[in-house]
């Protein structure tokens, strides 16, 4: 059974451009967590889906954005990149409204 | 919202010796209160946690305990070993079930000197 997966592992843009990143969750989850880790912190929520809806959203700028597709897999886009958004972009999946989130190996993006 | 701290952002331990990690919350709705273990260039991963009905949670080697009234939790790790070296991240969530939105800590490095 594979856990989360995220393509792809690492992408290298410049300021301006736009990127999107991609998640398939842990067999039998249908729900999608993003988060933002920058060097040396801990993980920032960007938002969550389910059923194919955003239905939390976190502290950042409508830059970002998501979707989730019928087969629970999920999208996280970013436009007009800045330098600070470079991170590592993780992506969590859970059983829907009950369980823990398990996190993909996550993709790290670097703006120069 | 959520605001969540993590002492200390090291700490250095010998082999077999105990650790101890300490985190505080802010939102007293936080009912969810996982920790991950994050190595080097790996993903987090979940190592325990405990939810607001429970006071102390222990796996194997691996404890956390929670006092709600002060909003603080902690983690425990006993008779460590070098594999224990990573960073360690504390968690909060205000779902039961964990499946919310999760505000972190800044973690703590720990490293066990063999």
């Amino acid at each position: 059974d594979a856990g989360v997966t995220q393509s792809p592992t690492h992408l290298i843009k410049t300021r301006g451009q736009q990127v999107t990143l991609r998640c398939s969750p842990k067999s039998g989850h249908d729900t999608v967590s993003w988060y933002q880790q920058a060097l040396g912190q801990g993980p920032q929520f960007i938002f969550q889906y389910y059923e194919e809806e955003e239905r939390q959203r976190g502290n950042f700028p409508d830059r970002f954005s998501g979707h989730q597709f019928p087969n629970y897999s999920s999208e996280l886009n970013v436009n007009a990149l800045l330098l600070g958004d470079s991170a590592l972009y993780l992506c969590a999946s859970s059983p829907g409204r009950r369980g823990e989130q398990f996190f993909g190996p996550g993709t790290r993006l670097t703006v120069l | 919202g959520e605001n969540v701290e993590q002492h200390p952002s090291t700490l250095s331990v010998q082999e077999g010796d105990s650790a101890v990690i300490k985190c505080t919350y802010s939102d007293s709705a936080s009912n969810y209160f996982p920790w991950y273990k994050q190595e080097l260039g790996k993903r987090p991963q979940l190592i325990i946690d405990i939810r607001s009905n429970v006071g102390e949670k222990k796996d194997q080697r691996i404890a956390v305990t929670l006092n709600k009234t002060a909003k603080h939790f902690s983690l425990h790790i006993t008779e460590t070993q070098p594999e224990d070296s990573a960073v360690y991240f504390c968690a909060a969530s205000g779902s039961n079930f964990g499946n919310e939105k999760l505000t972190f800590g800044t973690g703590t490095r720990l490293t066990i000197i063999p």
